[in-house]
This record gives structure tokens, sequence and C-alpha cells, in this order.
């Protein structure tokens, strides 16, 4: 199976920050990566696919990068609606795996 | 719009089975592949299950292969998991979603809870 490590677990941040986070698989996943934030008791959203390509209605503040095992996720200019947990997910093969999560906090 | 509504989670004395279900509308159910995940509590994403769009492909994860069935009735719009032998550590939100295209989920449910114990 491909173990997905996202780094870090958590961090606190302020309106208006840039925050990076990245995450790593460990096999070749080519741009097979998505993005997935999660707010409290709501459904968990699709931001972004293989690896850079923004999903139907994401604002442009976000964005991501990566190919290969390397991938990140940025957000410049943090929003009160960004606190969220924010999962990778590599799309390569099945099994289907995350990583463990980044919960963004204020 | 689109959107996922499941159903059919509850408490459950271990060893005991429940089906899940997902109705969905707002899209062409028939032509999309989709998803079953869940969501221990305090704990990440874990992907269960998928189904191509007319059943003829369908894969697992290791940890439920053999207990969980996912399945669709296209002509009802939903989609099923059917799960048997159930443990304490299937406690779980089960959330359905939509496949965009090679395993990209980019349409969730609220999920449903369910709750193994004695």
């Amino acid at each position: 199976d491909i173990q997905m490590t996202q780094s870090p677990s958590s961090l606190s941040a302020s309106v208006g920050d840039r925050v990076t986070i990245t995450c790593r698989a460990s096999q070749n996943i080519r741009r097979y990566l998505s993005w997935i934030q999660q707010k409290p008791g709501k459904a968990p959203e699709l931001l972004i696919f293989t690896a850079s390509s923004l999903h139907s209605g994401v604002p442009s503040r976000f964005s991501g990068s990566g190919s290969g095992t390397d991938f990140s996720l940025t957000i410049s200019g943090l929003q009160p609606e960004d606190f969220a947990t924010y999962y990778c997910q590599q799309n390569f093969r099945t099994p289907l795996t995350f990583g463990g999560g980044t919960k963004v906090e204020i | 719009q689109v959107q996922l509504v499941e159903s059919g989670g509850g408490a459950v004395q271990p060893g005991r089975s429940l089906r899940l279900s997902c109705a969905a509308s707002g899209f062409t159910f028939s032509t999309f592949g989709m998803h079953w995940v869940r969501q221990a509590p305090g704990k990440g994403l874990e992907w269960l299950a998928f189904t191509s769009y007319d059943g003829s492909d369908i894969y697992y994860a290791d940890s439920v292969t053999g207990r969980f069935t996912i399945s669709r009735d296209n002509s009802n719009n939903t989609l099923f998991l059917q799960m048997h032998s159930l443990r304490a550590e299937d406690t779980a939100t089960y959330y359905c979603a939509k496949d965009y295209a090679q395993f990209v989920m980019d349409v969730w449910g609220m999920g449903t809870t369910v709750t193994v114990s004695s």
C-alpha cells in the first residue's frame, strides 16, 4: 500500500497568513494527488486534484504543487473560513490512501 | 445541485450486520463511480470501497475485504454498503463520495454514524 505522510499534524496561524502543508508519498504517484478540506461536523470537500488543479468553486488562494513523492498545499492569505483539517489523498492506485491530516487552528 | 445523503447507521452489537444506503441526486448517477470512506471518532479518513458506474469493477480496502460489500441500484440512484461481522473498530462515520475520474472524490455526503458496542 502507498503510505501518505503529512506535516505538520497541526499548525497555528492568523488571518492573512500564508500557510503551507506538505505531503509525502511512499512511492512515486506521479501527479495523482488530491487535497481535501474538512470542517467540524461538515462533509469533506475536494479542493485540488491532480496535484495542482483547483476544483470548481474553490477560491484561488488555495494552490497545490508537486509530483512524484513530494507535494504541498498553500493557502495564500488565510481566511476565517479556512480553519479546518486538510488531508492529502493519493488516487494513483487502490487501496486509496489518505494522509493523517493537518489541523489549521487560529 | 449534486447531493449525497447517507442513511442506515445506528448502534449495533459486535458480530451483527448493517446495511448503509446513499441516495444520490443532481447528477446522472449511473455514469459515475462511487466510493465509501469512513472516519473513526477523532481519527482521519479511511477509504473502504469503490464501485464503477455499472458495478463491473469493485475494489476494497484490506480492512473490510470479505466482510463488507459495495453495490449500487442505478434505477433508484442509490449506493449501498452491506457490512457483516461488525467489530468495535468499525465504529465510525461512514461517507459516500462521488468519483470525478481516476478515483478523485469530488462530492461527499454528510455521513451516517455506526456504533458497534455490546
